[in-house]
């Protein structure tokens, strides 16, 4: 059983751009959630998405976004990239809709770093 | 707010030894508790997930309890080998930060030396 997939995998942009990573959820996983992790704040909560709906969002700005397609793929994009958005981006999946409901366990994929030059 | 401590930061031992990593909690109001393994520049492996109604969960090696009341989880390592070398995260699904918001604590560094 294939485990979550993460593209790309490094990348390195330059301030102003914007970069737009993707995620793979294990087969039949309708809940997808995106973490980022660096050196200084550890790993720390962006968004949740389930059945195409965002569901809770982090305290992240505005130029963090991100969407769920009907096949449970999802999506972030970072606009307008500055120094600090340097990091590993993390995707999980669940089986469970979270909560009370199911076990919750949430399973990562490989993440992709980005570089911001 | 919600806040997740793992103590230690890091930790090296040799090879055989028997280990116990700490993890506690502000608000015992929790779905559930996550066990992780980072290696370095990878993502993180899910080792065991504990329910807020259980008490400890066993695969292998790895043993985790929850002591919800006291805001604490304790992962204890058998045996320990240096294929267990890794960060060690630990996280907490809390009732106030909606579904499946993890809380995760730094982590504890674990070096284990031949």
């Amino acid at each position: 059983k294939a485990g979550v997939t993460q593209t790309p995998r490094y990348l390195i942009k330059t301030r102003g751009q914007q970069v737009t990573l993707s995620c793979s959820p294990i087969s039949g996983h309708r809940s997808v959630s995106w973490y980022q992790q660096t050196p200084g704040q550890g790993l720390q909560f962006l968004f949740e998405y389930f059945s195409e709906t965002q569901r809770n969002k982090g305290n992240f700005p505005g130029r963090f976004s991100g969407r769920q397609f009907s096949n449970s793929r999802s999506e972030m994009n970072v606009s307008t990239l500055e120094l600090g958005d340097s990091a590993l981006y993390l995707c999980a999946s669940s089986l469970a809709r979270g909560g009370g409901q199911g076990t919750g366990e949430l399973f990562f994929g490989e993440g992709s770093r980005l570089t911001v030059l | 707010k919600q806040e997740v401590t793992q103590i230690p930061a890091a930790l090296s031992v040799p090879e055989g030894e028997n280990l116990v990593l700490n993890c506690s909690f502000t608000d015992s109001a929790i779905y559930n508790l996550q066990w992780f393994r980072q290696d370095p520049g990878k993502g993180l492996t899910s080792l065991l997930l504990i329910q807020s109604s259980q008490r400890e969960q066993t695969s292998g090696r790895l043993n985790a309890s929850l002591d919800k009341s006291s805001g604490r989880s304790t992962l204890y390592i058998a045996a320990s080998q240096p294929g267990d070398s890794a960060t060690y995260l630990c996280a907490v699904n809390p009732f106030s930060g909606g579904y499946n918001k993890l809380i995760f604590g730094a982590g504890t560094r674990l070096a284990v030396h031949p």
